[in-house]
Order: structure tokens, then C-alpha cells, then sequence
């Protein structure tokens, strides 16, 4: 079981360009969610899917911030324009569906916005 | 909304010592709760969870307890090892909302 694949690993960008961060949840999981975590607010829900379907994208911080998940195998979180109050570290993970809690954090990728 | 706190924000530990975290949490509805150990620079792993309907659990040198009525729930590491140096965080889960609400987080540090 290769986990919860995201890409890239590390990001950096200058301010103003957009964003396109990937995610890969485990095979079978039918639940992805997507975290920011900074050393000021910890680890942040933004949005989760369930069935490819957008379910809670209330941590969502602004129209800048958009994810979509158009399978079951991958999904995107993009920025854009990006801004240096961006840069955190962005996980996502899986977990394999209603009733089964535990979810499976991916390696992260560490976005640095200059 | 949900709201986990999370108490100490550091700990040092002679190693062998017992490690002690606890958290409350403000939705009566949750009933998931795990914890998450996070080394430096790695991703937030699970090491247990306990659900709403146990007050304690259990896995060698961990445990969780959790009481409903108080709105809180503990970890416990007994014989801490150096390894055992990370940030720990607990979460929460509602039975309708299937969101992890995260503790701000716990920094064990094991003093050889």
C-alpha cells in the first residue's frame, strides 16, 4: 500500500503565481480532506469530499483557495494568485468512508510564498 | 462549531517517567476521538483512537481514557522512551459532522 501520495513535496513560488497542489488518496478510500497547518492556527480542515463530491469547504480561507476532485484517485487544491500568508504546509488524507474514522495523512507539500 | 483544547502546549519528561495530555472538547455530539503523534517534519500519524462508547483504551505503552460527562479525554504514555519526542495532538469528531476538529497541539520532550 503505497499511503496517501501528494506532489510536489516542496514548493516555491513567488507571490502573485498560482498554485496547483496534488493529492493521491489511498486506493478504495472514498473520503479526502484537505489541512493547512502553520505554526499560528495548527492544522486547519479546508474542504472534504466524500464520493468525489464536495461535502464542507467552510475552512476554505477565500475565493483565492479553490479544490476539486474530478475521481476517485486525485485531487487538486489551487491558489491563485497566491500571497506569502499562504505558505504553510498543506496535507491531505483519506480515509475509506463513512463509519470508518481513522484518516491517513499524506507526506504533505511545505509551500513557501515569496 | 467544535472546539478541542489541548493542555500542556510543552512537557518535558525524564525518560522511563509517565507523559500525561489531556484535552476537552465542547460538542456533546462527538463520539471519535483519536490522536495523532507528529515528528519533525512528518506527517500527523495515528497512534490511537477511542470512540464514544469506551471510557478506556489501551495499546502497550499507550492508553486513552475518555470521560463523556466532563467533555474531556487523556493520553497517557507509561516508560517513556527518547522516541517517544514529538508533538502530539488530539481531535474530535462529530457523529453528524465527520470532521476532525485538532487540539493545537502538545510538545513531548523525553529528557534522557
Amino acid at each position: 500500500d503505497a499511503g496517501v501520495i501528494q506532489s510536489p513535496r516542496h514548493e516555491v513560488t513567488e507571490m502573485g503565481q498560482e498554485v496547483t497542489l496534488r493529492c493521491k488518496p489511498i486506493s478504495g478510500h472514498n473520503s479526502l480532506f484537505w489541512y493547512r497547518q502553520t505554526m499560528m492556527r495548527g492544522l486547519e480542515l479546508l474542504i472534504y469530499f466524500n464520493n468525489n463530491v464536495p461535502i464542507d469547504d467552510s475552512g476554505m480561507p477565500e475565493d483565492r483557495f479553490s479544490a476539486k476532485m474530478p475521481n476517485a484517485s486525485f485531487s487538486t487544491l489551487k491558489i491563485q494568485p497566491s500571497e506569502p500568508r499562504d505558505s504553510a504546509v498543506y496535507f491531505c488524507a483519506s480515509r475509506a468512508g463513512t463509519g470508518q474514522e481513522t484518516q491517513y495523512f499524506g507526506p504533505g507539500t511545505r509551500l513557501l510564498v515569496l | 462549531g467544535e472546539n478541542v483544547e489541548q493542555h500542556p502546549s510543552t512537557l518535558s519528561v525524564q525518560e522511563g517517567d509517565s507523559a500525561v495530555i489531556k484535552c476537552t472538547y465542547s460538542d456533546s455530539a462527538s463520539n471519535y476521538f483519536p490522536w495523532y503523534k507528529q515528528e519533525l517534519g512528518k506527517r500527523p500519524q495515528l497512534i490511537i483512537d477511542i470512540r464514544s462508547n469506551v471510557g478506556e483504551k489501551k495499546d502497550q505503552r499507550i492508553a486513552v481514557t475518555l470521560n463523556k460527562t466532563a467533555k474531556h479525554f487523556s493520553l497517557h504514555i507509561t516508560e517513556t522512551q527518547p522516541e517517544d519526542s514529538a508533538v502530539y495532538f488530539c481531535a474530535a469528531q462529530g457523529f453528524v459532522n465527520e470532521k476532525l476538529t485538532f487540539g493545537t497541539g502538545t510538545r513531548l520532550t523525553i529528557i534522557p
